[in-house]
């Protein structure tokens, strides 16, 4: 069974940093990995998409590498401002008996300090 | 990119009553999905909602408890009955995008129950 985790849960940095976002996977038999963000009560914004052959992508401060034989994600945020302030949240895609389906890691709540 | 909606966006109801949750996608799509993120957690998948047959549920969810309607390619329901405080969570209905299996997500009905 795919479990997704994430680490650190909890996050608090000054502004102006460079900070890195990880995320675990049990299953390396997956599609694709998933970065979004998700204010307070709000619903979720997608940051990138890794395809299972890429290794990395990019957009704008926003990086993120995929490693699927060790199980592993990394979200590189360059510059860190206060509006960066928000939960973040892999999701790996996966297939079961043909059904495909996301699972979804614990989140990271960043919260960057002005 | 696809752009979702949903209603209502929040709703405070009686234990013992029941709700339904409307998702509109501006395009067509194949896959839909409906998730619960109960407060302080991350995403649990529902179902996955098939145009024009019946819903695919996660093990934990039946039908009965969560109705599900998907009578075209861009519209799907989802209803929660026989309320309880403990269904309070936000619920959230999400696509995939046909280009690069990107998902996207509605922006969540915040759902408290008395």
């Amino acid at each position: 069974k795919q479990e997704v985790t994430q680490i650190p849960a909890a996050l608090s940095v000054p502004e102006g940093e460079n900070l890195v976002l990880n995320c675990s996977f049990t299953d390396s038999a997956i599609y694709n990995l998933q970065w979004f963000r998700q204010d307070p009560g709000k619903g979720l914004t997608s940051l990138l998409l890794i395809q299972s052959s890429q290794r990395e992508q990019t957009s704008g401060r926003l990086n993120a590498s995929l490693d699927k034989s060790s199980g592993r994600s990394t979200l590189y945020i360059a510059a860190s401002q206060p509006g960066d302030s928000a939960t973040y949240l892999c999701a790996v895609r996966t297939s079961t008996s043909g059904t495909y389906k996301y699972i979804f890691g614990t989140g990271t709540r960043l919260k960057v300090l002005a | 990119s696809a752009v979702i909606s949903q209603k209502p966006s929040r709703d405070i109801c009686q234990r013992g009553t029941s709700l339904t949750i409307q998702c509109q996608v501006d395009s067509q799509v194949t896959m839909m999905f409906w998730y619960r993120q109960q407060p302080g957690q991350s995403l649990t998948l529902i179902a996955t909602a098939n145009q024009g047959s019946e819903a695919t549920y996660e093990s934990g969810f039946v039908i009965d408890k969560f109705p599900i309607s998907r009578p075209n390619l861009t519209f799907s329901t989802l209803t929660v009955s026989n309320m309880s405080p403990e269904d309070s969570s936000i619920y959230l209905c999400s696509v995939v995008g046909s280009s690069y299996n990107e998902q996207f997500f509605g922006p969540g009905t915040r759902l408290t129950v008395l």
